[in-house]
């Protein structure tokens, strides 16, 4: 079946490091999103790529579509506190519903 | 606005009881979503609404039942509970339910069952 996998699940930063989650289909993405979840919290949502190669960047948040619209990246730079949560990547595939596959997400815990 | 709602925040079930969840949006969006969330395996969708009066299986249906009640609102309903299906429910809405729309969540459901 169609699945968006997700790694590294879990990730420890100092503050002030950067992060980086990735995510990965087996078949080419209609669009994917990007959505963060505070513990405790709901999926809100953060950001959406549509476009071969696409970049989008919110302030230190940078994020990525593969050339093949397989793969997608999230970048923090200079990590918060601010920053904790699970991020989530989902993946929207051609034909069918538009429904979303979320990928398992990875937790970032950040240090003072 | 409130968003997108969900009662009741906790519950817990033995085995075999029923119970039904409660979603209600106030965005006059068509689309609705059910997600169950577990460790480690991020949100998986149970059912999904495209508009009133329609509903569709997702990846997860089995145990579940829906009813699109009017455009507002949504429930899910467990006929009889398992213990596998303890878990955190969420409820989203999109406006058309198209590709390229953002979802809106809930605050969602803890479910334990016992």
């Amino acid at each position: 079946g169609q699945q968006v996998m997700q790694i590294p699940q879990y990730q420890h930063v100092q503050e002030g490091e950067d992060f980086t989650t990735y995510c990965n289909s087996s078949t080419t993405l209609s669009n994917i999103q990007w959505y963060k979840q505070r513990p405790g919290g709901h999926p809100v949502f953060l950001i959406q790529l549509v476009k071969s190669g696409e970049v989008k960047k919110q302030k230190r948040l940078t994020f990525q579509f593969g050339e093949a619209k397989k793969n997608s990246s999230l970048h923090i730079t200079a990590t918060q506190t601010t920053d904790v949560g699970t991020y989530f990547c989902a993946g929207m595939f051609s034909g069918g519903y538009n429904k979303l596959i979320f990928g398992a997400g990875t937790r970032l815990a950040v240090h003072p | 606005n409130a968003g997108v709602t969900q009662t009741p925040k906790f519950q817990v079930l033995k085995t075999g009881q029923s119970m039904t969840l409660q979603c209600a949006q106030d965005m006059n969006h068509n689309s609705m979503y059910w997600y169950r969330q577990d460790p480690g395996m991020g949100l998986r969708l149970i059912y999904y609404s495209a508009s009133e009066g329609t509903t569709d299986k997702g990846e997860v249906p089995n145990g579940y039942n829906v009813s699109r009640l009017n455009k507002r609102e949504f429930s899910l309903r467990l006929e009889s509970a398992a213990p596998s299906q303890t878990s955190v429910y969420f409820c989203a809405s999109s406006e058309l339910g198209r590709a390229q729309e953002t979802q809106y969540f809930g605050p969602g459901t803890r479910l334990l069952v016992l």
